[in-house]
């Protein structure tokens, strides 16, 4: 099993600021996808990269995927209290393959 | 809204009891998955099912017992859970094998589940 770690585990920031959220494994991944997950409701896809290097941008969210394809970060500019939630790294292997390989996932709160 | 709809979304059962958990997803999709989150461990991966054929049981134990009618539904029978079952079980979709598009799946809310 190719595991995914996220860091940092848990964050807490006061609304306005700046962080980066990041995604590392040993494997490399065809595409990998961020998630975020709000208290008693499943994950929402975020955004999907696939390409290594690629960087995309999603209102105040930037999302890198790294250039052998094995880590990826997520940058928030201005955090606001919308953005409370747990991020969900995943990866996957073959484009048609069924599997993804979640991350240990993040979770931040945002400080009003 | 996110096409992909899970009932119940709360319950609770007793160590002996039988209970289903029901999926269904109205994006056209043909894969299906069963997964368990559970506080602090990632998300584990039950099972998967692609054009209505099992194509993965992660060693989940015979107490759970899925099922697959159609590529729409997806059902998880449950009987004889223990307290360490309980969690959220999250149910979710995709294109599915022989799509040559980047792998996405589409989560359902999830069903709370809590074993006494």
């Amino acid at each position: 099993t190719q595991l995914l770690e996220q860091s940092p585990q848990f964050l807490s920031i006061q609304e306005g600021e700046n962080l980066t959220v990041y995604c590392n494994s040993s494997s490399v991944f065809s595409s990998l996808q961020w998630y975020r997950q709000e208290p008693g409701e499943g994950p929402v896809l975020l955004v999907t990269v696939v390409t290594g290097g690629e960087v995309k941008k999603l209102k105040r969210l930037t999302f890198q995927f790294g250039d052998a394809r094995k880590d990826s970060s997520l940058h928030i500019t201005a955090a606001q209290p919308g953005d409370t939630g747990l991020y969900l790294c995943a990866g996957g292997r073959n484009f048609g393959n069924e599997k993804l390989t979640f991350g240990t996932g993040t979770r931040l709160t945002i400080i009003p | 809204e996110t096409g992909v709809t899970q009932t119940p979304r709360h319950l609770v059962m007793g160590m002996t009891n039988k209970k289903s958990l029901k999926c269904e997803q109205h994006l056209g999709h043909n894969a299906m998955y069963w997964y368990k989150q559970s506080a602090k461990k990632p998300l584990e991966l039950m099972f998967v099912y692609n054009f209505k054929e099992q194509t993965e049981n992660n060693s989940v134990p015979s107490r759970f017992s899925p099922e697959c009618p159609n590529s729409s539904h997806l059902f998880l029978h449950l009987h004889t859970l223990q307290p360490e079952d309980s969690a959220l079980y999250l149910c979710a979709s995709s294109q599915g094998r022989a799509s040559t598009l980047p792998y996405e799946q589409y989560f359902g809310p999830g069903t709370r589940l809590t074993v006494t």
